[in-house]
């Protein structure tokens, strides 16, 4: 079976940084996405990670520790508007592409 | 270019009653797929189209539920009958036939209610 996990809620203030952490234990991996979703529209892919180590997009970045089954989202300069959900979702290994999501972080910024 | 559509945005019906979900895929996405997130769950995968042949309906719960791709364009999801269990956002995402990151454009979703 397929098991993500990460915080349901979190709190920031904006202009400082927040981390969303998953961690998954699946019966096989092939990359883990990072989805962001505002209520009531489409997730939208924000970053992808296959190997160990960090990468970086602009003010977001994302880290992946295969032998740990853990992920992180890295939010910096928080702004207002970063208010959403946070998708952590696994990939299928079998190779059909599908994602195994995991509940989501609802993340609050406040003034 | 038009992003994955999704109608209706929100359907409520009564229990027995049957609706039918549509999506339009961003044209020329080979790769078509079925979600559903259940209030308070997590987003779960129905079904995958590959053009107009099911790649993997494993995540399909039962029978009541019918998906299609004519002609391998866009997707209809019929629920017949509906049952109170099946409330929920049903989310359709698209992606290339040769993906690099591999990663799945999506619709904003169907919000299905039964009373």
């Amino acid at each position: 079976g397929q098991n993500i996990d990460q915080p349901t809620e979190m709190t920031a203030t904006e202009g400082a940084i927040v981390q969303i952490n998953c961690t998954y234990q699946t019966s096989g991996f092939n990359g883990l996405f990072w989805y962001q979703q505002h209520a009531g529209e489409a997730p939208t892919f924000l970053s992808y990670n296959v190997l160990d180590g960090l990468e970086e997009k602009g003010r977001f970045s994302s880290f992946l520790s295969r032998s740990k089954g853990y992920s992180y989202l890295l939010l910096k300069e928080l702004q207002m508007k970063d208010s959403a959900s946070y998708l952590c979702a696994v990939r299928d290994p079998t190779g059909a592409n599908n994602l195994f999501f995991g509940t989501g972080t609802r993340l609050t910024v406040i003034p | 270019e038009a992003g994955v559509t999704q109608f209706p945005s929100h359907s409520v019906i009564e229990k027995g009653q049957t609706v039918t979900l549509r999506c339009d895929p961003i044209s020329g996405h080979d790769n078509l797929y079925w979600y559903r997130r259940v209030m308070g769950k997590e987003i779960k995968f129905l079904l995958h189209f590959v053009k107009e042949s099911k790649q993997d309906e494993s995540g399909m719960p039962n029978n009541r539920f019918l998906a299609e791709r004519t002609g391998g364009t866009y997707s209809t999801l019929k629920v017949q009958p509906a049952e109170l269990e099946d409330s929920g956002v049903y989310f359709c995402a698209s992606s290339p036939g040769t993906p690099n990151t591999g990663e799945l454009f999506f619709g904003e979703g169907s919000r299905l209610t039964v009373l």
